[in-house]
């Protein structure tokens, strides 16, 4: 199944380094998400962009810091992460019309280790 | 207060038993309601969606129960290949983005 695309898959990053993380979608949606797991913990909404728009920032720390150019690609910008960052990046899309919400469809996700 | 809340397992049952998982919600006013599935190390990918009068899609059925805030999933006859971690969502607002994750409840059907 290629509908969300991530890359890259694994990422292991030291704090004073700055990645990005990308996500394309090819299913047509028109709103993206970028999702934070942790172990033991739910699925975080970190990032909202629909019609490339940003609507939703859940008071995500600012060395992250999204990017959606169009409707089909988001990315995540990283710079100076705390061990604590390291997680499941997960990216989803949808897409919402007449006030109702459609199904999240996830990709893979970036696992990130910082050291 | 936790938005989304489940029991997190681990249920080991035999295959071909039936098993039974529940979730509450703390916003009364939630419009939407989900449940997903997450294997081992892959993304969640949508179960089915739960609506008010329940629903069925094979051996796996949904309930919602507004006045008491829960939902829950039944699998009947399980398959080994049921074997996941099972999560919750809720979608408080109707147009919202926002969906609430329960932390999910590990299922292992066991030959």
């Amino acid at each position: 199944e290629t509908g969300v695309t991530q890359t890259p898959r694994h990422l292991v990053m030291g704090m004073t380094n700055k990645k990005s993380l990308k996500c394309e979608q090819h299913l047509g949606h028109n709103a993206m998400y970028w999702y934070k797991q942790s172990a033991k913990k739910p699925l975080e909404l970190m990032f909202v962009y629909s019609l490339e728009e940003r609507v939703e920032n859940n008071s995500v720390p600012s060395r992250f810091s999204p990017e959606c150019p169009n409707s089909s690609h988001l990315f995540l910008h990283l710079h100076t992460l705390q061990p604590e960052d390291s997680a499941l990046y997960l990216c989803a899309s949808s897409q919402n019309s007449g006030g109702r919400q459609e199904t999240q469809y996830f990709g893979p996700g970036t696992r990130l280790l910082v050291l | 207060r936790k938005e989304v809340e489940q029991d997190p397992g681990p249920f080991n049952v035999p295959e071909g038993a039936t098993v039974a998982f529940n979730c509450t919600y703390s916003n009364s006013a939630s419009q939407s309601f989900f449940w997903y599935r997450q294997d081992c190390r892959k993304e969640p990918k949508l179960l089915m969606s739960v609506y008010s009068s329940g629903n069925e899609d094979g051996r796996f059925t949904a309930q919602l129960n507004r006045a008491s805030q829960y939902i829950s999933l039944l699998i009947r006859d399980s398959k080994l290949s049921d074997s996941a971690t099972y999560l919750c969502v809720v979608n408080e607002k109707a147009g919202a983005n926002n969906l609430f994750f329960g932390t999910g409840t590990r299922l292992t059907v066991i030959p």
